[in-house]
């Protein structure tokens, strides 16, 4: 198994791109869910799924949108990228309600300037 | 909602010695606490959880301990190695609930 996998490792976006950050599961876990990582502040729940077709916000979901048509992924959408969305972002997955050990994915370290 | 309070922000401690970082809750329905160890440029791995029936747990050199009246909990580690380097999280959530909630992390470093 691959585990969580996220692509792209690095990307630097200009202020008011958009763009994708990809996020797949090999796990067949119902449960995943986005997170940002930014110094002194851990990490921070911005999105996440219990299954196929449902999702819901987190601590931070604003300037985020997200969307889960199969099981496997959960990719997350930057519609107009702000200086404030400069962060690393983790993908997680568990199984069902977010039980027990949620794996991690190796994140995608983003810079909007 | 939950908050999680996470202290030290960093710990230096010399080889052999143990190493103690400490974390409170504010939502008392919380009742499962994780710990993740993030090694650099890697995501978070979980190393020990506890659930809110138990008071203590081991795993070799790692132990938790967990005290619901006082909304506490601590990682100890004993017998540090330079491999346990890295950034420590603590985390709380209602179990079977969607919300982990993390702390703000603490850089341990063992010095050889």
């Amino acid at each position: 198994n691959a585990g969580v996998t996220q692509t792209p490792k690095f990307q630097v976006l200009k202020t008011g791109q958009s763009m994708t950050l990809q996020c797949a599961q090999d796990m067949n876990h119902e449960y995943m869910s986005w997170y940002r990582q930014d110094p002194g502040m851990g990490l921070r729940l911005i999105h996440y799924s219990v299954g196929a077709g449902i999702t819901d916000q987190g601590e931070v979901p604003n300037g985020y949108n997200v969307s889960r048509s199969t099981t496997e992924d959960f990719p997350l959408r930057l519609l107009s990228a702000a200086p404030s969305q400069t962060s690393v972002y983790f993908c997680a997955s568990s199984r069902p309600r977010g039980e027990g050990e949620q794996y991690f994915g190796p994140g995608t370290r983003l810079t909007v300037t | 909602g939950e908050n999680v309070e996470q202290h030290p922000s960093t710990l230096s401690v010399q080889e052999g010695d143990s190493a103690v970082i400490k974390c409170t809750y504010s939502d008392s329905a919380s009742n499962y606490f994780p710990w993740y160890k993030q090694e650099l440029g890697k995501g978070p791995q979980l190393i020990i959880d506890i659930r809110s029936n138990v008071g203590e747990k081991k795993d070799q050199r790692i132990a938790v301990t967990l005290n619901k009246t006082a909304k506490h909990f601590s990682l100890h580690i004993t017998e540090t190695q330079p491999e346990d380097s890295a950034v420590y999280f603590c985390a709380a959530k209602i179990e079977y609930g969607n919300k982990l909630v993390f702390g703000a992390g603490t850089i341990l470093r063992v010095k050889s």
